[in-house]
């Protein structure tokens, strides 16, 4: 299995400019998320995912689109990028939602907005 | 807001310490969680700890939890250079729908 994988891992934006990052999971999982993460804040979740065609905010979503498709796959689209949106952002999913559930991370985008 | 504080913000220590980072949290829990990154990768899952629970241990990681100071700690007995890395609480909803993380810790093992 190759886990949660994201691409791209790098991505240079200019303000004003729109971008999907992927997220792609083989584990069959129900629940999946995206969380930012910046320096002193820890992560942060912009949105989230309980199963296919389902989708809800999480604390930070606003500049953020998102939807779920299939079960494997869940887009997060800048719709129109600003630089505080300079971040590194994490896919993560689980079995389900629910109580013991520990997230599976991808490793990573790493978005500059210029 | 956050919901997971922790403290210290960064820690270094001598190989074969230990090393004992806290983390506070505000409202009600279903489980609390302890993840580990390394520089410039994802988290990694460590352990995890229901709201019934006191006490759990898995390898050289102690993790307690008391809810009503609503706190938790997490050990690492013997200290390796490995275990360089930033480690996270994240506390789980009582609907389960999310995980929240607190800043973290650096922890800095001296060889």
């Amino acid at each position: 299995n190759a886990g949660v994988t994201q691409t791209p891992k790098f991505q240079v934006l200019k303000t004003g400019q729109s971008m999907t990052l992927q997220c792609a999971q083989d584990m069959n999982h129900e629940y999946m998320s995206w969380y930012r993460q910046d320096p002193g804040m820890g992560l942060r979740l912009i949105h989230y995912s309980v199963g296919a065609g389902i989708t809800d905010q999480g604390e930070v979503p606003n500049g953020y689109n998102v939807s779920r498709s299939t079960t494997e796959d869940f887009p997060l689209r800048l719709l129109s990028a600003a630089p505080s949106q300079t971040s590194v952002y994490f896919c993560a999913s689980s079995y389900s939602s629910g109580d013991a559930e520990k997230l599976f991370f991808g490793s990573g985008t790493q978005l500059s907005v210029l | 807001s956050q919901q997971g504080e922790e403290d210290p913000q960064a820690l270094s220590i001598q190989e074969g310490e230990n090393a004992t980072m806290n983390c506070s949290y505000k409202t009600s829990i279903n489980n609390l969680q302890w993840y580990r990154q390394n520089s410039g990768r994802g988290l990694v899952h460590l352990i995890l700890i229901r709201s019934n629970e006191r006490e759990k241990h898995s390898g050289r990681l102690r993790v307690t939890l008391d809810t009503s100071k609503k706190s938790s700690s997490l050990l690492i007995t013997a200290s390796r250079a490995a275990d360089t890395a930033s480690y996270f609480c994240a506390t789980e909803n009582l609907s389960g729908s999310r995980l929240t993380f607190g800043e973290g810790t650096q922890l800095t093992v001296n060889p």
